[in-house]
């Protein structure tokens, strides 16, 4: 099993409605984040959790909650989905500071397009 | 905030020699840079991460060095293969454990 899953790996869905993303990791790492990638425009921050109880918003949070039911998932909800919302979406995770020489840790992303 | 400018798109290298990607940086240098490999369909993947008092860093067939002064770190991939075409990405730490990452650049070795 990968360390980090992303489910859906594909979603299509139509504007206005309300999508949930999800992701789950087995790496027991603290730190958590959801990111959208665009052409051109690199990996982008939307939120991230230090731990169950902290939430922060990255900075393009707007349009997107997210919730951390547990330390191992972290999902990330589109209340009422746009088509500039169109994107690839990775959640990735990292442990405390003195493992940082291990990077983070991505999932495999969900290929999300808003129509 | 920190922009991060990674060199040209796509570049594209003949199968044995050294591709060199350039990563640079407009504000204050951070502690540390990492840079990734990223496939396509799939999450980024870590490679190296260098530290602020490191000149170059070594990993196999992979070196990086960081150049505070120019603000600037280079990716080198020497006897490169097909295989090590990707995308590779940059990735600066921003403060209070969160990275930026740079748009990436396509690199295709040609055999």
């Amino acid at each position: 099993d990968a360390d980090v899953t992303q489910t859906p790996r594909n979603r299509i869905t139509k504007t206005g409605k309300r999508i949930m993303l999800e992701c789950s990791q087995t790496k027991g790492h603290d730190r958590m984040y959801w990111y959208r990638q665009d052409p051109g425009l690199g990996l982008r921050l939307i939120y991230y959790s230090f731990d169950v109880k902290d939430i922060n918003k990255g900075e393009i949070s707007d349009g997107y909650s997210v919730s951390r039911q547990a330390q191992a998932k972290f999902s990330l909800s589109l209340e009422s989905a746009i088509p500039n919302q169109t994107a690839l979406y990775f959640c990735a995770t990292s442990g405390r500071e003195d493992s940082l020489n291990y990077g983070y840790t991505f999932g495999s992303g969900t290929r999300l397009t808003v129509v | 905030s920190q922009k991060i400018e990674q060199n040209s798109e796509a570049l594209n290298i003949q199968e044995g020699k050294t591709a060199t990607l350039t990563c640079n940086y407009t504000n204050y240098s951070p502690a540390y840079l990492q840079w990734y490999r990223q496939d396509p369909g799939r999450g980024p993947v870590f490679l190296l991460l260098i530290r602020e008092n490191e000149k170059e860093k070594r990993k196999e067939r992979l070196k990086v060095t960081f150049d505070t002064t120019l603000k600037q770190s280079l990716f080198h991939i020497t006897a490169s293969q097909p295989a090590d075409s990707a995308t590779y990405l940059c990735a600066l730490y921003q403060g209070a454990q969160k990275l930026v990452f740079g748009q990436g650049t396509r690199l295709t070795i040609n055999p």
